[in-house]
């Protein structure tokens, strides 16, 4: 079955305890990318990554950091995590850049909460 | 830049009503649109989507017309179901910026 796999669904950590959430697609895609989720704010792009070794920041980049050293996996770490990082955060694939008719494919998301 | 407003929410509805989402749009050149569903603690899944001016993407009962002469891609169900309770978001993408621009999303709830 394609899909995109995150982990942990569901997290609580303290400030400045690192962690990373991990996510893993099947699909051979090229292009991955995180999204943080807020109310009344939609999805945000944190950062993506056109291909292995190739990562680029999004539109709220900070305090996070991204590694594409396979093609499947594409990591989120919080190197110092903060309350203003709590959100819910979706990974995504696709064959090639969102474009024209490209289709997006997300995981199930991971509940972050610092304290 | 480009920009996605979608009608605030919640929106209520009964069983059978007809629904509408409005989303409009602000993008330079020829976006792609599309919408997304978000089920209670799952992620993101396609719904439908558009390409050109005119298009309309279906899915599910669910569809929405590209609009290019008034930026929209609202969405319309004739007869929504308690199964349909969700988070919608519109999302357009193109114009060479590597991302999905997504609306802030519009949560349905459907009673019996």
């Amino acid at each position: 079955e394609a899909q995109v796999t995150q982990n942990p669904r569901y997290l609580i950590t303290v400030t400045g305890k690192k962690l990373t959430v991990t996510c893993s697609q099947n699909m051979n895609h090229e292009y991955m990318s995180w999204y943080r989720q807020d109310p009344g704010l939609g999805l945000r792009q944190i950062y993506y990554s056109m291909n292995v070794e190739v990562t680029d920041k999004g539109d709220v980049p900070e305090g996070y950091k991204v590694s594409r050293k396979e093609k499947r996996n594409f990591p989120l770490i919080l190197e110092s995590p903060s309350p203003n990082q709590t959100s819910l955060y979706f990974c995504a694939s696709s064959f090639k850049e969102p474009g024209f008719n490209t289709e997006a494919f997300f995981g199930q998301g991971t509940r972050l909460t610092v304290v | 830049g480009d920009s996605v407003t979608q009608m605030e929410g919640p929106v209520t509805l009964s069983e059978e009503a007809f629904l509408t989402i409005n989303c409009t749009y602000t993008a330079t050149g020829y976006p792609s649109l599309f919408w997304y569903v978000q089920y209670p603690g799952e992620g993101l899944q396609l719904l439908l989507k558009a390409t050109k001016a005119d298009d309309k993407g279906s899915n599910k009962g669910f569809e929405a017309t590209y609009r290019k002469e008034t930026t929209s891609f609202h969405l319309e169900k004739g007869s929504v179901q308690v199964s349909d309770s969700a988070v919608y978001f519109c999302a357009l993408s193109g114009g060479g910026y590597n991302k999905l621009i997504f609306g802030a999303g519009t949560r349905l709830a459907v009673h019996p």
